[in-house]
This record gives C-alpha cells, structure tokens and sequence, in this order.
C-alpha cells in the first residue's frame, strides 16, 4: 500500500518552455501533497502544499505564478513549471500523505532545462 | 525557526556492526518524528516513525524518542551494504508539514 507515482520520470526541456509534472496517489486518497525540489548533495526543500479542492500554500520564496500546482482529485495534483529557465534544474519530488502524519514520496522528476 | 539538525556524516560502519544516527529538534511542539531513507539519484523511503517517547523497533531498525531532551535516533543492527544511503529526519508539525534535516551518509563496508 501507499504507492505514489510521478510522470515523466524525466524530462528535458528547452529555456522559456512550460513542463506539466503529474503526481498521483494510486492505493489511497490523500487530501494532501506536498511538492519538494531537491538540488545535487542537498536537503528536500518544500515548495508548496497542495489541498485537494484549494488553492495551493507555497512556501516563502518560491513563486506561485511560475510554479502553478492544481490538486484537482483525491489521487491527483500537478504541478506546471512555467517558463522554465536552467536554474529550475532539479529533481522535483511530490509526497502523499496518508493517515496523520505519513507522507509517501513519489519517485521523482529529474528536470532538465537546456 | 524550526531546525533539524542531524550527525554529521558521512558515517562509516562493517557491515554486521550497529549504525547510530542522532537527530535534535528546535520545534517543541513537534509531535511524530519520522526516518527517511534515501539512495543516490533516488526519493525519499519511509521507515519508521514514533510518537511516544521511549523505543520502537521494526525488524532490524529502532527509533528512540526523547521529547524533554528534544532528540530522536535510529539504531540499525546487523548493517548490510544495502543499508548505505542517506537517512533524514523528519519531525512533524500540527500542519502535516514535515521537517527535514540535511540528513546523514552511511555506508556500510562489507
């Protein structure tokens, strides 16, 4: 139980492009996910919370007109990079969480912008 | 603020022996305190998590919790090579958010 997918696994590309990360809860219901980034040899930094039917909370720092996040089902919420540059390169990484506390990551996306 | 702060790695054990990863937290308020495990190139894994203080042992993991002393640990036995990854800590607040620390290297020599 408490499988969480991410789609694409990776994806490359090009500077001022939109890329579409999806995130989907696939064994249970999660009112909630987060969506993190993580950069090479460094800690998971929390970008946003997504509530199932509400608007997004982003964390101090991060910009909500370019990092849209749409929780539009109990298994689903997005997450839209919008015209990306080459500092968004990252691994973006979504979590579900089931129960109180337990979050559950998904695989993560490897995004590359040339 | 809230912080985390992990061992400083990277931690290096035989394979057999016992690994020790120490955690503090600034946040009083945080409740469930949970251990990660994460390889190279790869997310976050959940491991365990303990709300009461004292232990919790899961097959060859135990967490031990010591909310007075603000200070959360994960002792593995018998460490095999596959344990070598990174383990982050993460205490919990009200808001379902989790906390991280910058997490600690292990790597388990054969």
């Amino acid at each position: 139980g408490a499988v969480v997918s991410q789609h694409p696994s990776w994806v490359i590309c090009k500077s001022g492009t939109s890329v579409k990360i999806e995130c989907r809860s696939l064994d249970f219901q999660a009112t909630t996910m987060f969506w993190y980034r993580q950069f090479p040899k460094q800690s998971l930094m929390l970008m946003a919370t997504s509530n199932e039917g509400s608007k997004a909370t982003y964390e101090q720092g991060v910009e909500k007109d370019k990092f849209l996040i749409n929780h539009a089902s109990l298994t689903l919420s997005t997450l839209t990079v919008t015209s990306a540059h080459p500092e968004d390169s990252s691994f973006y990484i979504c979590s579900a969480v089931q129960g109180v506390h337990e979050q559950y990551f998904g695989p993560g996306t490897r995004l590359t912008v040339t | 603020q809230k912080e985390v702060e992990q061992n400083s790695g990277p931690l290096s054990v035989p394979e057999g022996a016992i690994a020790s990863l120490n955690c503090t937290y600034s946040d009083r308020g945080s409740q469930s305190f949970f251990w990660y495990r994460q390889y190279s190139g790869k997310s976050p894994e959940l491991i365990m998590f303990i709300y009461s203080n004292g232990d919790k042992e899961d097959g060859r993991f135990t967490a031990q919790l010591n909310k007075a002393s603000q200070y959360v640990s994960l002792l593995i036995r018998d460490s095999q090579p596959s344990d070598s990854a990174t383990y982050l800590c993460a205490p919990a607040t009200g808001a379902n958010n989790l906390f991280f620390g910058t997490g600690t290297r292990l790597t388990v020599i054969p």
